[in-house]
């Protein structure tokens, strides 16, 4: 049980163009999701925690109109990232934690790898 | 500020020989601590937590983790390592049950045949 899905897994656009990415709850409803960000080699890094049906809360430094979330059910949150640039390549992984799961729990998706070109 | 240290990027260990990874953190509390493992093209896996209690923690695929208040560590242990424990091992943080987490820096763990 607790399986969280991406899609894509790995995707490739161009520099100026958008992209969205899906994070899935397969099997549970996910209250609070997670989107983080990780670059080669280094630690995630929380960019934003979103609850369905409210507005996501960014983490200092994150450009909340760069990565556009919503979190619009209980299995389904999207990360946009509008008009990439080079910059905005790296793994962004999702997660999600349920109500009731009182000891922190977050079960994480696989990844999806963004190149920006 | 309150953060959790991997002092270790990489280690390689022999198949079949003993593993410890160390982890530290930073807190006036008692933190809630995990550890988890990324495979190449699969999710972040949780080995294991500590909230409160025994501070011996069993956790998945035969490793163990134990909280030592007295030198902020929550090192991970395995005594056996297999050539499917190569990946990469987080330990992370959190300051209480509803909070963010708080990710260290990670140890890559590769298995010398």
């Amino acid at each position: 049980g607790a399986v969280v899905s991406q899609h894509p897994s790995w995707v490739i656009c161009k520099s100026g163009t958008s992209v969205k990415i899906e994070c899935r709850s397969l099997d549970f409803q996910a209250t609070t999701m997670f989107w983080y960000r990780q670059f080669p080699k280094q630690s995630l890094m929380l960019m934003a925690t979103s609850n369905e049906g409210s507005k996501a809360t960014y983490e200092q430094g994150v450009e909340k109109d760069k990565f556009l979330i919503n979190h619009a059910s209980l299995t389904l949150s999207t990360l946009t990232v509008t008009s990439a640039h080079p910059e905005d390549s790296s793994f962004y992984i999702c997660s999600a934690s349920f109500s009731g799961e009182v000891h922190n729990e977050q079960f994480f998706g696989p990844g999806t790898r963004l190149t920006v070109l | 500020a309150q953060s959790v240290t991997q002092p270790d990027i990489h280690i390689t260990v022999s198949e079949g020989a003993s593993l410890e990874l160390r982890c530290n953190y930073s807190y006036g509390a008692t933190p809630y601590l995990f550890w988890y493992v990324q495979s190449p093209g699969q999710g972040l896996q949780l080995l294991l937590k500590y909230f409160s209690g025994d501070t011996l923690v069993q956790g998945i695929k035969g490793f163990e983790a134990e909280f030592k208040r007295s030198q902020s560590s929550f090192n991970l242990r395995k005594p056996s390592v297999h050539w499917s424990d190569a990946a990469e091992y987080f330990c992370a943080f959190a300051y209480s049950s509803a909070s963010k987490i708080i990710f260290g820096s990670g140890t890559r763990l590769s298995i010398r045949p």
